[in-house]
């Protein structure tokens, strides 16, 4: 019973160019939420979304960042035209309907040259 | 003002020990979570809670809706403990909040 699979573990790009983070939430799972941990700093919400529907964006940056949720396939989180203070650390977790606990993946290691 | 606070920010306890780690919100919540996470990052989903009190092995999860305070304890805490500990609020919106966490050194 796999659990909530992020990739690539590390990813490193140089400024300007596009970061493409994955999560494959876990099976039966139809919510997907997805957080930034900035170094030396506690995980913040950024999007909140459901198989093809963003719920809750709120606390994602108004430019270059995007996110999906498609109907097949794993939930993208997309950044472009990367900048320094984009290096974190960035966390998927998923959960099923309703109030139910959330299963974090463990996470995506982006560093910016 | 973080919508939620924890205490104490950095923890070191004797192996043994009983520990508690405390986490006060500010907003009206549909439910509370303890999380851990490890030196390596990974963040593991300890309780979600709403109301009462929760068990599993060592660890206890209380909370207090009138107070809008919970706490974490560990029973006879082990190095393995060592990890930070982050208290997370969902209002009912569904959106998180996150408290900055408590970092746990159990020494042996």
């Amino acid at each position: 019973n796999a659990g909530v699979m992020q990739n690539p573990r590390h990813l490193v790009r140089r400024r300007g160019q596009e970061a493409r983070l994955r999560c494959s939430p876990m099976k039966g799972h139809s919510h997907v939420y997805w957080y930034r941990q900035l170094p030396e700093e506690g995980l913040k919400f950024m999007v909140y979304l459901q198989k093809e529907n963003i719920i809750d964006e709120s606390g994602m940056p108004k430019e270059r960042f995007s996110a999906e949720f498609p109907k097949e396939g794993p939930s993208i989180l997309r950044i472009q035209q990367v900048v320094r203070g984009d290096s974190a650390a960035y966390f998927c977790a998923s959960s099923g309907q309703g109030y139910q606990p959330q299963h974090f993946g463990d996470g995506t290691r982006l560093s910016i040259l | 003002k973080n919508e939620v606070e924890q205490s104490p920010q950095n923890l070191t306890a004797q192996e043994g020990e009983f520990i508690t780690i405390n986490c006060s919100y500010s907003v009206g919540i549909s439910a509370l979570h303890w999380l851990q996470q490890h030196p390596g990052g990974g963040i593991v989903s300890l309780f979600m809670l709403s109301s009462g009190k929760k068990k599993h092995g060592r660890l206890i999860a209380t909370i207090n809706i009138q107070e809008k305070h919970s706490s974490l304890h560990i029973t006879a805490s082990h190095p393995r403990d060592s990890a930070v500990y982050i208290c997370a609020v969902m209002n009912t919106g569904n959106q998180f909040y996150f408290g900055t966490g408590t970092s746990l050194t159990v020494i042996p």
